[in-house]
């Protein structure tokens, strides 16, 4: 079945690059997303890819596509304090349109 | 304009309780989705709604939960005879049709049952 893995947690000083990584399985999804959830909020849209690209850039964010290897990464640059939160990796099905999310990632920016 | 809205924002209720939870999507989105996180379980489907069409209930953990759509607007998800494990934070999403990238959240509905 579909599967979205992310590694569970990432520290980080203020200033650095932060990468966050994520595999999926569904090679017929059409778009992948990096959601943001900061603490006791709802899931903020940040970026997304359609699968047709290999990269993505805006502002301080980049999103690395790998189709091949069904690879996906986010990196935030110049990373800040306001950073901190859970980043979530999504796959979108290509039938339903229902987001398969990954565990979510922690990004702790410390000062 | 106006998001997506949950009501209510938090209910604590008591095992073997039903509760009913409700999502005002976007207005003039076709697609609805009900997902939820739990500590366990992470970001999970439940249940989705597109137009007219019956719903993909592919997702739904047990014969306990069952949604419906009236009117092709808001949406409400029952959960019958609650237990423990059902604790978690009910998110409601909509997007315009299932073809669109973005499918705007909602803020959930946390559920304590106790």
């Amino acid at each position: 079945g579909e599967d979205v893995e992310q590694s569970l947690f990432l520290s980080v000083r203020e200033g650095d690059s932060s990468v966050i990584n994520c595999t999926y399985t569904d090679s017929s999804s059409t778009y992948l997303y990096w959601y943001k959830q900061e603490p006791g909020a709802g899931l903020q849209l940040l970026t997304y890819i359609f699968s047709n690209m290999d990269m993505k850039q805006d502002q301080r964010l980049t999103v690395l596509l790998n189709k091949k290897d069904k690879h996906l990464s986010l990196r935030i640059a110049d990373t800040q304090t306001g950073d901190s939160a859970i980043y979530f990796c999504a796959e979108k099905d290509s039938n339903t349109g229902k987001l398969i999310f990954g565990q979510g990632t922690t990004l702790q920016v410390k000062p | 304009g106006a998001g997506v809205s949950q009501s209510p924002s938090n209910k604590v209720t008591e095992k073997g309780k039903d509760v009913e939870l409700r999502c005002d999507p976007i207005s003039g989105h076709t697609a609805l989705y009900w997902y939820r996180q739990s500590l366990g379980q992470g970001l999970e489907f439940l249940i989705y709604f597109q137009g007219n069409s019956a719903p993909d209930k592919s997702g739904l953990p047990s014969d306990r939960f069952s949604a419906e759509r009236t009117g092709g607007s808001v949406s409400t998800l029952t959960i019958q005879r609650t237990q423990q494990e059902d604790s978690a934070v009910y998110l409601c999403a909509s997007s315009s049709t299932r073809d669109r990238y973005e499918q705007y959240f909602g803020p959930g509905t946390r559920l304590t049952v106790t």
